[in-house]
């Protein structure tokens, strides 16, 4: 089952500009985590925000969680043609159970 | 360094034939992770091992067989059984309970029928 909805699928975007993408999910969660892939390649984590945690920050990146609305966003920012890729969120129920992906947003950033 | 080695990455299976995709690491984490990822689609969860010796079925387990034998292998046979199964299968590894890191993922494996 996929419990995490990313919106939207896809985003183009100008380089220096920035990129902002939506998780929605179902059922409550201990973590939510957000990861990328380059075309053809495995996913790479990028950024790990807990229940009780509201925003993270990481250089470029800033996530905010929203349990009461079951949502979160990811938000890129000053983005480069490097960062074209796709973006998934992965819900964590418990913290021992496997992740659930969402469907994941394209992001192409021209330069 | 240590990471998730998956092989073949691009693998061939005629009509009828059982195929299997290695997925071995070396950062000595404890769970391991097979997902199946269409185009357009995000991963489903085939099987998940917490453990040696043992294995759960994910979401999509049918056609599918695992084992686990060692602490850094984790392969998977595609059966005959599966009618469909032309995709990208990533193998993924993780610490339990899970950290801040969250899962390392291998390069993944492109089957196609032919």
């Amino acid at each position: 089952s996929q419990q995490g909805e990313e919106d939207p699928q896809a985003l183009s975007i100008q380089e220096g500009e920035n990129a902002t993408m939506n998780c929605s999910y179902k059922t409550s969660i201990n973590n939510l985590q957000w990861y990328r892939q380059n075309s053809g390649r495995g996913l790479v984590h990028l950024i790990l925000i807990r229940s009780n945690e509201r925003e993270k920050h990481s250089g470029r990146l800033r996530v905010t969680l929203d349990t009461s609305k079951k949502s979160s966003s990811l938000l890129i920012t000053a983005s480069r043609a490097a960062d074209t890729a796709s973006y998934f969120c992965a819900t964590d129920p418990s913290g021992n159970t496997p992740l659930v992906f969402g469907k994941g947003t394209r992001l192409s950033v021209i330069a | 360094d240590g990471g998730i080695t998956q092989s073949p990455k691009y693998l061939f299976r005629k009509e009828g034939q059982n195929v299997t995709l290695s997925c071995e690491q070396n950062l000595n984490h404890d769970a391991m992770y097979w997902y199946r990822q269409d185009p357009g689609q995000g991963l489903r969860l085939i099987y998940y091992s917490q453990i040696v010796n043992d294995f759960q079925k994910g979401d999509i387990a049918e056609g599918y067989s695992v084992s686990r034998e060692k602490k850094e292998s984790f392969p998977l046979t595609v059966t005959s059984a599966q009618k469909n199964p032309t995709a990208f299968y990533l193998c993924a590894s993780s610490t339990i309970p899970q950290g801040r890191k969250g899962y390392t993922f291998g390069s993944g494996t492109r089957l196609t029928v032919v």
